[in-house]
């Protein structure tokens, strides 16, 4: 099984400009989330889906959007890209709604903005 | 506020154990996690601790103290290929992971 997937693997932007980063998982998980990770921080969450059909704000949800259209996709979308959004994106999933939930995680996207 | 602290680096030798502490401050407790996240890569679940105790997975081992806020993962028999970082993470009361900023570990010959 592939799991997670995410495209693309890196991406050059420039400020201003938007931008999809797309997640998809073959698990039938049904939480899904979107984490930042940037040098000598933990990982912060930006948004989550605890079912297809709704979503959450995290952390950091400033200047992010999400959809759960359905079970197995969960894309990040930037309106308007700002140098301060340059880091690593990863998404995960995990089964929700159990007491270990653990969450797996897709390879990840870096993304840079100039 | 909520708080997960972890050593940032620590050295140690092929064949030796090593232990990484990780405390936390969190409104609420729902479970605590560590993962292992090599360079470049993804991070990859290796323990869960709900109760206070050890629990063990071959190599691995994690501790829970929920009085103290304090976790610990052990790695015996250290082998090159445990270099990478180790993250520590805290179920809070909203269901929602609280990260550390990670803790890297060096293997050395």
């Amino acid at each position: 099984t592939a799991g997670i997937t995410q495209a693309p693997t890196s991406q050059i932007l420039a400020a201003g400009r938007s931008m999809t980063l797309r997640c998809t998982q073959d698990m039938r998980h049904n939480a899904m989330y979107w984490y930042r990770q940037d040098l000598g921080l933990g990982l912060r969450l930006i948004h989550y889906s605890n079912t297809a059909g709704t979503t959450g704000k995290g952390e950091v949800p400033d200047g992010y959007s999400v959809s759960r259209a359905n079970t197995d996709d969960f894309p990040l979308t930037l309106a308007s890209a700002v140098p301060s959004q340059t880091s690593v994106y990863f998404c995960a999933s995990s089964e929700g709604g159990i007491s270990t939930d653990t969450q797996y995680f897709g390879p990840g996207t870096r993304l840079t903005v100039l | 506020g909520q708080n997960i602290d972890q050593p940032t680096e620590m050295t140690a030798t092929e064949g030796a154990i090593v232990q990484i502490n990780c405390t936390y401050q969190t409104s609420g407790f729902n479970g605590l996690f560590w993962y292992q996240q090599h360079a470049g890569e993804a991070p990859t679940f290796l323990s869960y601790n709900v109760l206070d105790g050890l629990e063990e997975k071959g190599r691995f081992s994690s501790f829970l103290s929920r009085s103290k806020g304090y976790s610990y993962l052990l790695l015996k028999e250290l082998q090159m290929k445990d270099s990478a970082s180790y993250l520590c993470a805290v179920r809070d009361s909203n269901y929602q992971l609280i990260w550390g900023a990670g803790t890297k570990l060096i293997i050395k010959p």
